[in-house]
């Protein structure tokens, strides 16, 4: 089945270090896979996405390439800050229309991010 | 942009109680909604998937006699933990998507704590 892997937590980090969170996916199809983040106490929110092969997602300083020949989604930013501090989870969409699926989104186990000042 | 109000956030409840928790997407139609439940440190366990007017498909190992889905609407689902033990002390997210389906994205709700003494 589908199933989505990241790298394992915690990771610690200093002010404006370059942040890398590696994940990669198996999927039959073509997914739409996904980064969200989740903040202490609070529910997930979508920080980027993408759709087919060779897209990039980005936001907030934030990006990851969709690789289906690696199967990869690996999360990267250049210059992290406190305020980035949270869970992000990896997760993948199976495709809609095969087998009856509803496309619901499958978690990687999410990596804690500490950022030290 | 999207937006899905949870509620309650936390909940304390004696043991043997039942608890609900209400989902309500405010700015669009939640003709899916996912239901997941997360233990400390862990990911995000899918409970079970909900199309509005139709009953829950729930996953495997979930009991449905224990956790009720309602999705009466295209605006409101809710989850009712029935005859609360102390084991189904978790924090419980719901996603919903609208017809866009993954293209569009999923909105989670903020989440609620429930505690079962």
């Amino acid at each position: 089945g589908n199933s989505v892997t990241q790298m394992e937590g915690p990771v610690t980090l200093s002010e404006e270090a370059f942040l890398t969170i590696n994940c990669t996916y198996t999927a039959t199809g073509y997914p739409s896979l996904f980064w969200y983040v989740q903040y202490p106490g609070e529910g997930l929110q979508l920080l980027l996405k993408a759709t087919k092969a060779d897209d990039k997602g980005s936001n907030k300083g934030f990006e990851a390439t969709y690789r289906k020949e690696t199967t990869s989604f690996h999360l990267e930013k250049g210059s992290v800050q406190v305020s980035d501090s949270a869970v992000y989870f990896c997760a993948l969409s199976e495709a809609l229309g095969g087998g009856g699926s509803q496309g619901n989104l499958i978690f990687g186990k999410g990596t804690k991010l500490s950022v030290k000042p | 942009g999207a937006v899905v109000s949870q509620h309650p956030s936390w909940v304390i409840c004696k043991s043997g109680t039942s608890v609900k928790i209400e989902c309500r997407s405010l700015d669009f139609q939640a003709t899916t909604m996912f239901w997941y439940r997360q233990f400390p440190k862990q990911s995000l366990m899918l409970m079970a998937t909900s199309n509005e007017g139709s009953k829950a498909t729930y996953e495997q190992g979930v009991e449905k006699d224990k956790f009720l889905i309602n999705h009466a609407s295209l605006t409101l689902s809710t989850l009712t933990v029935t005859s609360a033990h102390p084991e189904d002390s978790s924090f419980y997210i719901c996603s919903a998507r609208d017809r866009g389906g993954a293209l569009k994205g999923y909105t989670f709700g903020s989440g609620t704590r429930l505690t079962v003494v």
